[in-house]
């Protein structure tokens, strides 16, 4: 049983054109996130959210948008791709109280603009 | 804010050698956490071990293990008998509040360890 899942895995698409990757996470946590992974595999925090309430949005163009139906869920909308936002984006959860703050993360969603 | 250095972009170890990691991090907060993560070349991130800035001994697991110096701001992994699964991307992470909160981790650049046979 996968802990984060997120689909597509894989998602090859045209400048202009908007995407949508899904996230789901049943480990039961209150808290998950967004991150972008980039050529250099450089991993930066995008968006959290805890309980459904967004608590981290980072410098990230609007033209991003996550939203949070119910704590097992965050989805991430992307509007008029650009060739820039292709990376692999990874989603994670988390429990706020923990004893650590570990991160659980998903497979990640690599994404392709042409 | 917090920042986090791997000074290695890339490292290659013969097998069964035990490897080091450098990892530094940077930050004014009495309580933070450290971690590794190891990335192979299928993507996935694979969470390798914690360490606590209160803990008192340092965090072992298995064939890792972490080499805590906080006065020096240090927090190096070390893989004894290197294998060649081991081979992947390594990546050493904060979190501000060790505990929980929605902060996430601030990752630094990564260090790619190759394993040679």
């Amino acid at each position: 049983d996968t802990a984060v899942s997120q689909t597509p895995k894989y998602l090859v698409t045209q400048m202009g054109n908007d995407k949508s990757i899904k996230c789901e996470q049943n480990l039961g946590h209150d808290t998950m996130y967004w991150y972008k992974q980039d050529s250099k595999k450089f991993l930066k925090i995008m968006f959290s959210y805890n309980n459904k309430e967004l608590i981290i949005n980072e410098t990230v163009p609007n033209r991003f948008s996550p939203k949070s139906p119910d704590k097992a869920h965050l989805n991430l909308h992307i509007n008029s791709l650009e060739l820039g936002d292709s990376a692999v984006y990874f989603c994670a959860s988390s429990q706020w109280e923990t004893n650590t703050g570990e991160l659980f993360f998903g497979e990640g969603s690599r994404l392709t603009v042409l | 804010a917090q920042k986090i250095t791997q000074t290695q972009p890339g490292m290659f170890v013969q097998e069964k050698e035990a490897v080091t990691l450098d990892c530094t991090y940077d930050t004014s907060d009495p309580s933070y956490g450290l971690f590794w993560y190891k990335q192979p070349s299928s993507g996935e991130m694979i969470f390798l071990i914690y360490q606590g800035s209160y803990d008192q001994q340092n965090a072992t697991e298995g064939r890792y293990s972490l080499n805590f110096q906080k006065a020096r701001k240090s927090a190096n992994l070390v893989i004894s008998a290197s294998q060649l699964g081991d081979s992947a991307m390594y990546f050493c992470a904060m979190t501000l509040r060790s505990g929980g909160g929605a902060d996430g981790l601030t990752f630094g650049k990564g260090t790619h360890l190759i394993i040679q046979p």
